[in-house]
């Protein structure tokens, strides 16, 4: 069965510094990959996907088959990038499978 | 702005008793689901439709929880008898297809 690992639980960095907040898949096929976000007292939303290959709020994620990764980066940390990330993962006809999430802090 | 509705949003029980949820998902959103969350964990899901068909509920605890969508508009979530191990929140999501895109506020479930 497919798997998402988001190894750290909590991510504290100082506003202005990069940030990157890592997932994991175990998968060998061609996954979609996702990247979703909830701010405090907000809905579960979805921040970016990776066949679109967009940058959405300063943050990108690169889909890295040969390590298995799609890590979820931002050069600039703002404060209000504080809130919970979840990376997902879903195959072809599949279901959407959830990291356990990372809750990133963003310091003054 | 009209996004994802579920009601209510917070509910406390005794173990044994039933429970219902409500969802309306956006207007015109053909895909609707419905994910368990418990603390701690990423999103689960429980029941997927497209209109009024399931497309999957694997995950579905058949036995205790039940859902529909009459009309392939707004759905139901039901748990009869809840357990202990129910306390979550329910999340109620809907897209046009693919990936669940917008989700609601969810119902907070407490089962004592």
């Amino acid at each position: 069965a497919q798997r998402v690992t988001q190894p750290e639980k909590l991510l504290s960095v100082f506003k202005g510094a990069p940030v990157e907040l890592k997932c994991n898949y175990s998968y060998s096929g061609s996954p979609e990959l996702f990247w979703y976000v909830q701010y405090s007292r907000q809905r579960l939303q979805l921040l970016l996907r990776h066949i679109s290959r967009e940058s959405i709020k300063g943050f990108t994620a690169d889909l890295n088959k040969g390590e298995t990764s799609f890590h979820l980066k931002k050069p600039f940390a703002q404060e209000e990038d504080s809130a919970m990330y979840y990376c997902a993962l879903r195959l072809i006809y599949e279901k959407l499978v959830f990291g356990k999430g990372t809750k990133l802090t963003v310091n003054p | 702005e009209a996004g994802v509705a579920q009601s209510p949003r917070y509910k406390i029980i005794e173990k044994r008793q039933s429970v219902a949820f409500w969802c309306n998902p956006i207007s015109g959103h053909a895909t609707l689901y419905w994910y368990q969350q418990i603390l701690g964990q990423g999103p689960k899901l429980l029941i997927q439709f497209q209109n009024n068909g399931v497309v999957d509920d694997s995950q579905l605890p058949k036995d205790r929880f039940s859902a529909e969508r009459l009309k392939g508009v707004d759905s139901t979530l039901k748990i009869q008898p809840a357990k202990l191990e129910d306390s979550a929140v329910y999340l109620c999501a809907s897209s046009l297809g693919g990936a669940p895109q917008y989700f609601g506020p969810g119902t907070r479930l407490l089962v004592l």
